[in-house]
């Protein structure tokens, strides 16, 4: 079974500072791998997705994520942090029709 | 376009109940997935389902039950609701049942079992 750990339940940064969530993966195949967003009281919002074509993806909203086999690593980054991040992050990997998720990290910022 | 919704919003019911939460994909979805998501933890999957078969079942007991109608929209039933029923309930849909293919969440029912 596929499985996802995300380190950090909780990362605060400052505004304009960078912003790095990181993601781990486990699969035996190649696989597909996601990162969602979720506000408060809201569903998931889908940020960016990785199937195995370019291995640096550009999501929504300034983000983008790096795939790397060796690390079996899908970290999420962005530049430069707005007030309007501060979310829950979920990342995922594709188990045959599933969405396999890890536990969250809240991102907090500060002005 | 709209997105997935779902109803009802907020939902309160007591122990040995059952409930029906109900969603609508996207207008051209036919893959509709059930997900279960306790306060800070992540979504768990519970049903896929695809042209109205189930294509994939998660961990769950028999007191869940799905399905999908030939307009693609769906319904979830727990029977002989416990405590710990208490959740977010999410719905996805996606263009296909494939992996690759994004899945859509809706609003949620948040469901609270007393």
């Amino acid at each position: 079974a596929q499985s996802v750990t995300q380190l950090g339940s909780h990362v605060s940064v400052s505004e304009g500072a960078l912003v790095l969530l990181r993601c781990n993966y486990s699969s035996s195949v190649p696989p597909y791998l996601f990162w969602y967003v979720q506000y408060p009281n809201q569903g998931l919002q889908l940020l960016l997705k990785y199937t195995s074509a370019a291995t640096l993806v550009k999501g929504i909203n300034g983000f983008e994520a790096e795939f790397k086999k060796s690390e079996t690593s899908f970290h999420l980054t962005k530049p430069s942090a707005h007030m309007s991040d501060a979310a829950e992050y979920f990342c995922a990997v594709s188990e045959g029709t599933a969405l396999i998720f890890g536990k969250g990290t809240t991102l907090s910022v500060s002005s | 376009d709209a997105g997935v919704t779902q109803s009802p919003t907020h939902l309160i019911k007591t122990r040995g109940q059952q409930v029906t939460l109900r969603c609508s994909p996207i207008s051209g979805h036919k893959s509709v997935s059930w997900y279960q998501q306790v306060l800070g933890q992540g979504p768990q999957f519970i049903f896929q389902y695809y042209e109205k078969e189930e294509r994939g079942r998660g961990n769950f007991p028999d007191r869940f039950s799905a399905r999908q109608f030939p307009n693609y929209s769906s319904e979830l039933n727990v029977n002989a609701l416990l405590l710990g029923d208490s959740a977010l309930y999410l719905c996805a849909s996606s263009l296909e049942d494939r992996g690759l293919y994004e899945q859509y969440f809706g609003p949620g029912t948040r469901l609270t079992v007393t």
